[in-house]
């Protein structure tokens, strides 16, 4: 079973501007985390939301949780050109990653 | 440095031969997975131990792979008979699971594998 699915598959914006990217899941969860990946190297934990919660903050980084719609939504606000990476979700459930949301941040 | 160490970082090897991947998880982490990753997508469940047991493994995991965490510390992948299929970035990553209840888990910064 595949649970983190993200969307868009990719995203393109201007520094400045804030991104949003959305990942849908199957099943019910204990907790959905996301995580950033630069080219070439390992994956890097952002957040962690539990299924009791709805909103968690993390500096520029919001993310938000729906389990009626068995949905969560990354926000990063105020991109800076360094936050190009790909970005990726997992339920704590099974640990398995979609295919990612490629962002590219232009200076 | 106390995060997830993965070995070695870069591995050429030509189509038939063997390799072995070694990851040191963080210490006192009871769970350890392996993935495999292809240029543009997402990284792929191979495996997973939880202390020594190795709990799930992947129908993508042939039996020309095999893991290992023989202590419930560091852990091998053998990939025999290595095929051009077989190029990848393989991740390691660990975590803390108490109660059953999922934590964050840290991953290793891969192990290219180049198969000629």
């Amino acid at each position: 079973s595949q649970q983190g699915e993200e969307d868009p598959q990719a995203l393109s914006i201007q520094e400045g501007e804030n991104a949003t990217m959305n990942c849908s899941y199957k099943t019910s969860i204990n907790n959905l985390q996301w995580y950033r990946q630069n080219s070439g190297r390992g994956l890097v934990h952002l957040i962690l939301i539990r299924s009791n919660e709805r909103e968690k903050h993390s500096g520029r980084l919001r993310v938000t949780l729906d389990t009626s719609k068995k949905s969560s939504s990354l926000l990063i606000t105020a991109s800076r050109a360094a936050d190009t990476a790909s970005y990726f979700c997992a339920t704590s459930n099974d640990m398995r990653f979609g295919a990612g949301t490629r962002l590219t941040v232009k200076p | 440095d106390t995060g997830v160490s993965q070995n070695p970082r870069h591995k050429i090897t030509k189509r038939g031969q063997n390799v072995t991947f070694r990851c040191d998880p963080i210490s006192e982490h009871n769970r350890l997975y392996w993935y495999r990753q292809t240029l543009g997508q997402g990284p792929e469940f191979l495996t997973y131990f939880q202390n020594e047991a190795q709990l799930e493994k992947s129908r993508l995991l042939s039996d020309r792979f095999s893991a290992e965490r023989p202590k419930g510390s560091f852990s091998t992948l053998e990939i025999q008979r290595t095929e051009q299929g077989d190029s990848a970035m393989y991740l390691c990553a660990s975590s803390l699971v108490l109660g059953g209840t999922g934590n964050t888990i840290y991953f290793g910064e891969g192990s290219w594998l180049t198969v000629v």
